[in-house]
């Protein structure tokens, strides 16, 4: 079936550092590719998305391009503030259900 | 607009009671969804509803879970008997139907002792 796989955390960095996440996903067809961030006490809200091969989502200055030939989705931020601490989960939607599949989600702490 | 409502936000119960969680999905939204989310894991899917049809509940474990949603509006999903490995938020996501942008509300968090 259909899974995703997220980098392992916790990942922890200081402010006005590079962030890389990274996640992988398998599907069967070509799937709706997602990051959610949820941050403390709050549910989870939409980062960005991807619908189709090459496509580059983007918000609040992070990044995530839909690579089909290394079925990766990585997120990036250049510069990461203490307001980004929070949990990160990428998630991927197949083509026919509207079901999301997560990965396990990676804690970011930024440090001042 | 207002957003996905859940209630109660936490409950503690002993193991082998009986417990129901409530959700109202935003206005207008067809599909509704039921996540499990335990500690350290993403959220999985346990009920999918489009209307108030079921489309997908091939991860509920249905001789103790139970969810409805009548009149094609709020949901309530049912614990009974509740055990230990049930502790987890319970998330419940909305969407328009036949989009993949679902919107989620801040969840019910279960302890079962």
């Amino acid at each position: 079936g259909d899974s995703v796989t997220q980098m392992e955390g916790p990942v922890t960095l200081s402010e006005e550092a590079f962030l890389t996440i990274n996640c992988t996903y398998t599907a069967t067809g070509y799937p709706s590719l997602f990051w959610y961030v949820q941050y403390p006490g709050e549910g989870l809200q939409l980062l960005l998305k991807a619908t189709k091969a090459d496509d580059k989502g983007s918000n609040k200055g992070f990044e995530a391009t839909y690579r089909k030939e290394t079925t990766s989705f990585h997120l990036e931020k250049g510069s990461v503030q203490v307001s980004d601490s929070a949990v990160y989960f990428c998630a991927l939607s197949d083509q026919g259900a509207q079901k999301l599949v997560f990965g396990q989600g990676t804690r970011l702490t930024i440090n001042p | 607009e207002a957003g996905v409502a859940q209630s109660p936000r936490y409950k503690i119960i002993e193991k082998r009671q009986s417990v129901a969680f409530w959700c109202n999905p935003i206005s207008g939204h067809a599909t509704l969804y039921w996540y499990q989310q335990i500690l350290g894991q993403g959220p999985k899917l346990l009920i999918q509803f489009q209307n108030n049809g079921v489309v997908d509940d091939s991860q509920l474990p249905k001789d103790r879970f139970s969810a409805e949603r009548l009149k094609g509006v709020d949901s309530t999903l049912k614990i009974q008997p509740a055990k230990l490995e049930d502790s987890a938020v319970y998330l419940c996501a909305s969407s328009l139907a036949g989009t993949h942008e679902q919107f989620f509300g801040p969840g019910t968090r279960l302890t079962v002792l």
